[in-house]
């Protein structure tokens, strides 16, 4: 079976400061990986989705980035911290370009920026 | 511009009475319609998928409906349980995964 793992679960960072967030899929190969970030109050915001190893697409303008160094992991990076960061960050995959294909979540992890 | 709109907000309700919530969207070109459920501080998991074709689905306690022509999706429950307290968030696909989110109804369920 397949699972999704991410850590840290929580962090708590100062305004300015690095950061990075990782992923990683089990069970499965060549999986689609997804970013995505829940603010409190909004709705799920993708942030960038990846189709395979090396291959990043950005959703939204912003400070952060995305890479894939390896084809079930997948990093989310800053090198500068904004409070506007702070938030829910989840990561998901699937398994193809289907239109009927579901997108499984990981666990989460609770950033917030102080 | 995609939308997704879901109401109520919030919702409490008796534990073992039935409760409905509805999304309509405003999505072009339209795939697929999607129901997650989302515990508090866990990632959402899939309760239900529907394309165009499909007007219902049901998964368990769980039925979702589909109306194309008039873009509205309803998550009907039944006989709540404690467990089912979480958000419900309607996702609404166009194109090649272009997801659009609502912003979720959180529904407690009350013993």
């Amino acid at each position: 079976s397949q699972t999704i793992h991410q850590w840290p679960a929580t962090l708590v960072q100062p305004v300015g400061s690095p950061l990075s967030l990782e992923c990683t899929v089990e069970g499965t190969s060549n999986p689609n990986l997804y970013w995505y970030r829940q603010a409190a109050g909004r709705g799920l915001q993708l942030l960038f989705y990846s189709v395979g190893i090396g291959q990043i697409s950005s959703e939204v303008p912003q400070n952060l980035s995305a890479s894939r160094p390896q084809d079930r992991q997948f990093i989310l990076s800053s090198k500068k911290l904004l409070l506007s960061d702070s938030g829910f960050y989840l990561c998901a995959w699937s398994k193809g370009g289907g239109r009927t294909d579901t997108q499984y979540f990981g666990p989460g992890t609770r950033l917030t920026v102080l | 511009k995609n939308q997704v709109e879901q109401s109520p907000q919030s919702l409490i309700i008796l534990e073992g009475k039935n409760c409905t919530l509805q999304c309509n969207y405003t999505v072009s070109p339209f795939s697929n319609l999607r129901w997650y459920k989302q515990d508090t501080g866990r990632g959402p998991v899939s309760l239900t998928i529907m394309t165009f074709s499909e007007n219902t689905k049901s998964n368990g306690r769980y039925t979702a409906t589909l109306d194309a022509d008039t873009k509205q999706s309803s998550l009907h429950i039944t006989a709540s349980q404690l467990s089912d307290s979480a958000s419900y968030i309607c996702v609404v696909t166009t194109g090649f995964q272009k997801l659009v989110f609502g912003t979720g109804t959180r529904l407690l369920v009350s013993p």
